[in-house]
Order: C-alpha cells, then sequence, then structure tokens
C-alpha cells in the first residue's frame, strides 16, 4: 500500500527556532508539493518540484522558508527563523510521472504549533 | 484566475439521508480537471475522484455519485445513505494543464457532519 510519509507528525517550538519537516514520496513518483492549510487561507500550494527541480515557489515567503529535494526519496520544507503566523498543518503530496493522468497523493500531514 | 467554490460551509444531516455538496469552478482554460478530497477527523487529506474536462459522463462508485456539468461548471459530489462514517471536511479542486500544470486549486471545504 504505497503512502506520502511524513515526519514529524506533530511539532511545537518556539519563536525563532528552525523547523524542518520531511517528506518521502510514493515510490515512482517524480513530482511533489508542499501545501499548507489554515482555517482562514483553507490550502495553499508553497512550492513543488518535478524530477527533483524546484518548478514554483511563489507560494512559499523567500525570506524564511526554503524546499529542497536532496534524493527522489525525501523532499523537505524548512522555516527559519519560525513564527507564530507559520503555525498551521502541512502537506506533503506527490504526483506520478504521466502528467495527464495526474492525481496528487497526500501524506498525513505535519502539525505545526509556533509558540 | 481559476477559482473554486464551495458555498456550502457546514452540512449536517441525519444518517441514511442523501446529501449533495456542492462545487461550482472558474477557469479559462479548455482543459482542466476536478477533484474531490475527503479530509476525515484525522486529519489526512484522501483522494476520491478525479475527472478531466473533456469527459462528463456522471460517475458512480458505491454510495458516492458525481456530476460534472460543463454548461454551469459545476462538480457535484452526491452521498447517498450517508453513513457516520462519511463525517468529514470535504474538498473540491481544479487543476488546469495550461496554465501553472501542476497547481490544484482548492476551495474552501464543506464540514459534513452525519448524526446518528
Amino acid at each position: 500500500d504505497a503512502r506520502v510519509t511524513q515526519t514529524p507528525r506533530h511539532k511545537v517550538t518556539e519563536m525563532g527556532q528552525e523547523v524542518t519537516m520531511r517528506c518521502q514520496p510514493i515510490l515512482g513518483h517524480n513530482t511533489v508539493f508542499w501545501y499548507r492549510q489554515t482555517m482562514m487561507q483553507g490550502l495553499e500550494l508553497l512550492a513543488y518540484f518535478r524530477n527533483r527541480a524546484p518548478l514554483d515557489d511563489s507560494g512559499m515567503p523567500k525570506d524564511r522558508f526554503s524546499a529542497e529535494m536532496p534524493d527522489a526519496t525525501l523532499a523537505t520544507l524548512k522555516i527559519q527563523p519560525s513564527e507564530p503566523r507559520d503555525s498551521a498543518v502541512y502537506f506533503c503530496a506527490s504526483g506520478s510521472r504521466d502528467l495527464l493522468k495526474e492525481t496528487q497523493y497526500f501524506g498525513p500531514g505535519t502539525r505545526l504549533l509556533v509558540l | 484566475a481559476q477559482k473554486v467554490t464551495q458555498a456550502q460551509t457546514e452540512i449536517s444531516v441525519v444518517e441514511k439521508e442523501d446529501v449533495t455538496l456542492d462545487c461550482v469552478y472558474e477557469t479559462r482554460d479548455t482543459t482542466y480537471y476536478l477533484f474531490w478530497y475527503k479530509q476525515p477527523p484525522s486529519g489526512e487529506l484522501v483522494f476520491l475522484i478525479r475527472r478531466n474536462s473533456f469527459d462528463e459522463q456522471n460517475e458512480i462508485s458505491g454510495r458516492y455519485s458525481w456530476n460534472f456539468q460543463k454548461s454551469t461548471s459545476s462538480f457535484n459530489f452526491t452521498i447517498t445513505a450517508s453513513q457516520v462514517v462519511d463525517s468529514a471536511v470535504y474538498f473540491c479542486a481544479l487543476r488546469s494543464l495550461i496554465q501553472g500544470a501542476q497547481k490544484l486549486v482548492f476551495g474552501q471545504g464543506t464540514r459534513l457532519t452525519i448524526n446518528p
């Protein structure tokens, strides 16, 4: 049963601290997405990668957020320094190689609370 | 610009009732995909269905059915004989193959509560 995995599932940290979230896409999927979900904004796309190359990170605050894909099995989203307004659920999703038929499958999310 | 509107913020019904969740979308592209996702109380997002803009056939999967109408830009979701386990937030989403090919635009979601 192929699934997207995310770690950690929950993270509580203090303002100013660095936060790193990790995602393992479904094996064989070559597109990875990072979304953020908040009550006010709903689900927003932060960034996505195809074949490990960043294609669009326009939804991400550049000054504090960074997203990387060091290899095909790992994507990371880093916040440095974190702020209370970053509190949200962060989802990773992966999509298959077939652009036309692509469906995004979501991980369980990382629930982040910045105090 | 692309937009998805789910006008129903919350719906509450009694078990075994049928319920329809509305989704209206906006796009200037002729080629696009529509999706429904379910987010149960546990928080994960579960893929339910994908539909492309060239296929207006309605689809049925067990108690779930989807009605896609391009004329009204709607992609509604009906649950027949609802069950308590159907309680969740349901999201409709749109993906264009022309603009921002990979980007999913989500509606705000409809919180569905099925009461026993």
